[in-house]
């Protein structure tokens, strides 16, 4: 069973430009969070989804950002017009329904220049 | 509030056993964590108590839990050079519920 993958594992973007994140839950998981990490830090949780509904987005900056978890495919995290503040490790994790257990992909690294 | 609280750095001599702590603000705390984290990678679940528990061990790990005084342990016996990362800390309140961490503890081994 393959855990959960992201990518792409290192992302470079230009201030302006947008970045998008992929994230594929582990195999019979459906219920995905996002975390971000900045340097030296811990991870912060950011929007919690299940197939086709955001449940928990209290911690998405109200702007520029959005998640979401469509019927087929990934979960995609879209940071439009990245700015240098949004240089961070972003974190997917995945759990199955009811559990208190979320298991964490490899993250995916972004550099905004 | 939501807080979790852990120092940043510890060193410990191979061998030798690892205790790093850490506290919480929130008794309803529900799950407290501890994850792995090595250089470059996600994060690996260790372990996870929850609050009505005291201890558990497994394995080289023994996590202690002080409810009173809000304050989560991690022992690592035997440690060893494998063992250095950062681990951080965590907690959450329910089920399908989002994880607030720490800001991890670097564990460096001494030879």
């Amino acid at each position: 069973n393959a855990g959960v993958m992201q990518n792409p594992r290192h992302l470079v973007r230009r201030r302006g430009q947008e970045a998008r994140l992929r994230c594929s839950p582990m195999k019979g998981h459906s219920h995905v969070y996002w975390y971000r990490q900045l340097p030296e830090e811990g991870l912060k949780f950011m929007v919690y989804l299940q197939k086709e509904n955001i449940i928990d987005e209290s911690g998405m900056p109200k702007e520029r950002f959005s998640a979401e978890f469509p019927k087929e495919g990934p979960s995609i995290l879209r940071i439009q017009q990245v700015v240098r503040g949004d240089s961070a490790a972003y974190f997917c994790a995945s759990s199955p329904s009811g559990t208190n257990e979320q298991y964490f992909g490899p993250g995916t690294r972004l550099t905004v220049t | 509030g939501e807080d979790v609280e852990q120092s940043l750095f510890l060193s410990v001599r191979e061998g030798d056993s690892s205790v790093i702590n850490c506290t919480y603000t929130d008794s309803s705390s529900t799950y407290l964590y501890w994850y792995k984290q090595e250089p470059g990678a996600g994060l690996q679940l260790l372990t996870y108590i929850f609050s009505n528990m005291d201890m558990k061990q497994d394995q080289r790990l023994t996590v202690l839990l002080n409810k009173k005084d809000k304050h989560l342990s991690l022992r690592i016996a035997d440690t060893q050079t494998g063992d250095s990362a950062i681990y951080f800390c965590a907690e959450s309140f329910f089920r399908d519920d989002k994880i607030i961490f720490g800001k991890g503890t670097r564990l460096h081994i001494l030879p």
